[in-house]
């Protein structure tokens, strides 16, 4: 079965780091590029950024909210992607989505897996 | 970055309905657009990517298409289960951006 689970989310104080981790089974992990997508309460979506697949060195983009003080990171012999999060704010508290996917043939992202969501609540 | 806006914002319609939802780009591209389904405590489900290739699994009922600055979806006949909030999703450039989503209620 093809799954991401997210684990890691809670309450932490602003300023604070958490990681979290997203395990994936059921399809190649090396062949996917993984992103995370934020959801900050009753908000739309929003991208966080990406670890590209292996062909292209598991390389990252990040969006300008989180740049310097998210990273991503994957362990290939555990199928784990990890998103460290640093100095964070208020404004990060959000449930945070892994997202598996593959270009397809003419080089379009499909998106098609996404994990549970865990939640982030960052306050004092 | 490109920003997204979709139109409208909220919609209330009846079964059987043909609903469209717009989705205009700041910069125009060709097919890098995916639409997403989000339902209330849930992740959001791939429907279309490529602007308008229909993902495995998803009822024909959905459609998408346009180029350029503007995409539409399309329900040509809404159902029950189709109440959801429905985002687009720009994937030409980085950052990857979404639009700020359209809630379709059933009357």
């Amino acid at each position: 079965e093809v799954q991401l689970v997210e684990s890691g989310g809670g309450l932490v104080q602003p300023g604070g780091s958490l990681r979290l981790s997203c395990v994936v089974s059921g399809i190649t992990f090396s062949d996917h590029y993984m992103d995370w997508v934020r959801q900050a309460p009753g908000k739309g979506l929003e991208w966080v950024g990406r670890s590209r697949n292996k062909a292209y060195s598991y390389s990252t983009e990040y969006a300008a909210p989180v740049k310097g003080r998210f990273s991503f990171s994957r362990d290939e012999s555990k199928n784990l992607v990890y998103l460290q999060m640093n100095s964070l704010k208020t404004e990060d508290t959000a449930v945070y989505y892994c997202v598996a996917g593959y270009s397809d043939r003419w080089g379009v992202d499909v998106s098609d897996i996404w994990g549970q969501g865990t939640m982030i609540i960052v306050s004092s | 970055d490109i920003q997204l806006t979709q139109s409208p914002s909220f919609l209330s319609a009846s079964v059987e309905d043909r609903v469209t939802i717009t989705c205009r780009a700041s910069l125009g591209f060709s097919s890098y657009l995916a639409w997403y389904q989000q339902k209330p405590g849930k992740a959001p489900k791939l429907l279309i990517y490529g602007a308008s290739t229909l993902q495995s699994g998803v009822p024909s009922r959905f459609s998408g298409s346009g180029s350029g600055t503007e995409f539409t979806l399309t329900i040509s006949s809404l159902q029950p289960e189709d109440s959801a909030t429905y985002y687009c999703q720009q994937v030409h450039s980085y950052p990857l951006t979404f639009g700020g989503g359209t809630k379709v209620e059933i009357k």
